[in-house]
């Protein structure tokens, strides 16, 4: 069975602290994206990775950055974390050139305080 | 379980009855078009896809019709199951990128 796992359900941090939101895949894939999920908003995608170590920016990357060192890993940086962070954070994966058909996490809801 | 909207429009169905979910896109240039369904503390997960060249596609349960003319697209399941209540979202490709443009998403309840 395809499996995304992310590190926490939830994740209660503070105003200025550095947050890392990791993921894994175990399906080989070599897309990985990371989405943050508000009310009404739908999903937005805050970066893409393609392939180890290359990323792209997506909609809103504005105070994250992104990591990928090994394959099924994808991690979310949020460098110095805002109240207006706080949301769901989903990664999702995969194969590649299918964008269409992505596999999702079960989330990480990020509270900043 | 986790809420992913708070007011999102919302579709009332009873069990055995036919779900019609429609989404309206805002690029007549897209070429891709997805469905995904998010049960409640679940992410997203993938139902069906159809192309722009395409007016029609089914698969279990499910059909996916769209309409380009007026930028339209609907997602109907047949013989509603208890297992169906989820927000669902629709989705676009506007530049075959990876980046998709989802909706806001509808919640379907589906009545015993």
């Amino acid at each position: 069975d395809v499996k995304v796992t992310q590190s926490s359900r939830y994740l209660v941090k503070r105003t200025g602290e550095k947050v890392f939101l990791e993921c894994v895949q175990d399906m080989d894939h070599e897309n990985m994206f990371w989405y943050r999920q508000d009310p009404g908003l739908g999903l937005r995608l805050i970066y893409f990775s393609y392939d180890v170590k290359m990323k792209e920016k997506g909609d809103i990357p504005e105070g994250y950055s992104v990591s990928r060192e090994k394959k099924e890993r994808f991690s979310l940086i949020l460098e110095s974390a805002s109240t207006n962070q706080t949301s769901m954070y989903l990664c999702a994966s995969s194969a590649r050139g299918q964008f269409y058909e992505q596999y999702f996490g079960p989330g990480t809801r990020l509270t900043v305080t | 379980g986790e809420s992913v909207g708070l007011h999102l429009p919302t579709l009332s169905v009873q069990e055995g009855d036919n779900s019609i979910i429609n989404c309206a896109y805002s690029n007549s240039a897209s070429d891709y078009f997805i469905w995904y369904k998010q049960e409640s503390g679940k992410g997203p997960q993938f139902i069906i896809d159809i192309r722009s060249n395409m007016d029609k596609r089914q698969g279990q349960r499910v059909t996916v019709l769209l309409n380009k003319t007026v930028k339209h697209l609907s997602l109907q399941i047949a013989a509603t199951q208890p297992g169906d209540s989820a927000v669902y979202f629709c989705a676009e490709n506007p530049d075959s990128s990876y980046k998709l443009i989802f909706g806001s998403g509808t919640r379907l309840l589906v009545r015993p």
